[in-house]
């Protein structure tokens, strides 16, 4: 049973539709990730969070709007996608400053029609 | 520019047998090395990490090798099983004065025949 929990487990959704995907860690860390994982390609940091406040964005296209309301949740808005955004979105925590090791969900397997 | 070159891509083995997965770094401010694995339908999780001070780190059947001067590191399963099919990851982390970041190879996709 993995310490952080991803819904919805899939995603269709049209290019005009709006949704968010959530995340939520009970492993008391104090940073939160989106990644995107797409075929073939290695693993796109797209968004960190620490202590609730974000410290990176990886270029990330701006119909990708991330949100951290607390160091427990993270959803990740997405609005007006391409087709080309399908993908497994994951999201990730640790505890910042003690090491490299990252807990992943099982990720929202997003296809954009 | 990709930070971590892993190699190879694919990788089927008879069970028994001990694959070795490669990978190679550029940033000497590097300091740590995870390997994660991957199941389908699964987020990836650790499987072993080692820091850059041992030049091998074992973990049941699953080892490192370090390699410091010549920038690599790679990953040997001995005994392999029909379980440990997944795809593997290599990692390479560098500490931030805020936030470290953790850079992934692209993966190697494991198959081991029964």
């Amino acid at each position: 049973e993995t310490g952080v929990t991803q819904t919805p487990r899939h995603l269709v959704m049209g290019m005009t539709n709006k949704k968010s995907l959530k995340c939520e860690q009970h492993l008391g860390h104090n940073a939160m990730y989106w990644y995107k994982q797409s075929a073939k390609k290695p693993l796109e940091l797209m968004f960190v969070y620490n202590f609730k406040e974000q410290t990176e964005n990886n270029s990330v296209p701006s119909r990708f709007s991330p949100e951290c309301p607390n160091s427990s949740h993270l959803f990740l808005h997405l609005h007006t996608l391409q087709p080309e955004d399908s993908a497994l979105y994951l999201c990730a925590s640790s505890q910042e400053g003690i090491t490299g090791d990252l807990h992943f969900g099982n990720g929202t397997r997003l296809t954009v029609t | 520019q990709q930070q971590v070159k892993q190699s190879p891509q694919s990788l089927i083995v008879q069970k028994g047998g001990i694959p070795i997965i490669n990978c190679a770094y550029e940033n000497t401010a590097f300091d740590y090395f995870p390997w994660y694995q991957q199941f389908p339908g699964k987020g990836p999780a650790l499987l072993i990490a080692i820091r850059p001070d041992v030049s091998e780190k074992k973990e049941g059947r699953f080892t490192i090798s370090f390699n410091k001067s010549a920038k690599q590191f790679s990953l040997h399963i001995m005994d392999s099983q029909p379980g440990d099919s997944a795809t593997y990851f290599c990692a390479s982390w560098v500490g931030g004065s805020t936030l470290g970041r953790l850079y992934f190879g692209r993966g190697t996709q494991l198959t081991v025949w029964p």
